[in-house]
């Protein structure tokens, strides 16, 4: 299995507060993305990074930011959460050429009362 | 913009049974198409690709065909089996600009005994 694991596994908070979830990876990949999932949506990409300090927005990014100041590191922070970021996060890694041959977390599930 | 059309789930088979799931896409360009499955309280992990017309993806039982003249990528198995009950989804590699996945909502599968 590809090394990758997300922290915190389950949190709950409430509206408002600021939030930030980790992934870390220890398979040196360059490409890490973020996701989520919500019933009747499959996985929407939210962010990703293409190498250090390299981040571009995906589909749904408003509300989220991310950061990635190492290669093993990439968070992700709602700033301000709310009910409708309430969903399962997961985070992923690839490595060029193969882009699209990700590998998953295991995912954060994020409640937000 | 890009897209990825499942079949309507849950899907309940019994042990044995021929497994269809449907899949269509709208993508400008020729992007490599993929299936991904997701096993109860796991990430997604990739489970077979084709990257141009007429390629035959194939992995574990399962097998599906990059069809551009119908825009299709349905997935098949023989003979399911319990052990297959899991979430499938079928993705597109967008080629445009920066390399990512666009999912389909992804299909519930249960295979009974």
């Amino acid at each position: 299995d590809a090394g990758i694991t997300q922290s915190p596994r389950h949190k709950v908070t409430e509206t408002g507060t600021p939030v930030t979830l980790r992934c870390h990876q220890t398979e040196n990949h360059r490409y890490m993305y973020w996701y989520r999932q919500d019933p009747g949506h499959g996985l929407r990409l939210i962010h990703y990074s293409y190498g250090v300090k390299d981040t571009d927005k995906g589909e749904v990014s408003d509300g989220y930011s991310v950061s990635r100041s190492k290669t093993e590191d990439f968070l992700l922070t709602l700033e301000s959460a709310t009910s409708s970021q309430t969903s399962v996060y997961f985070c992923a890694i690839s490595e060029p050429p193969e882009y699209n041959e990700q590998f998953f977390g295991p995912g954060t599930r994020l409640t937000v009362l | 913009g890009n897209s990825v059309t499942q079949m309507e789930g849950p899907v309940t088979l019994s042990e044995e049974a021929f497994l269809t799931i449907n899949c269509t896409y709208t993508a400008t360009g020729y992007p490599s198409l993929f299936w991904y499955v997701q096993y109860p309280g796991e990430g997604l992990q990739l489970l077979l690709k084709a990257t141009k017309a007429d390629d035959k993806g194939s992995n574990k039982g399962f097998e599906a065909t990059y069809r551009k003249e119908t825009t299709s990528f349905h997935l098949e198995k023989g003979s399911v089996q319990v052990s297959d009950s899991a979430v499938y989804f079928c993705a597109l590699g967008d080629i445009q600009g920066a390399q990512k996945l666009v999912f389909g909502q992804g299909t519930r599968l249960t295979i009974n005994p």
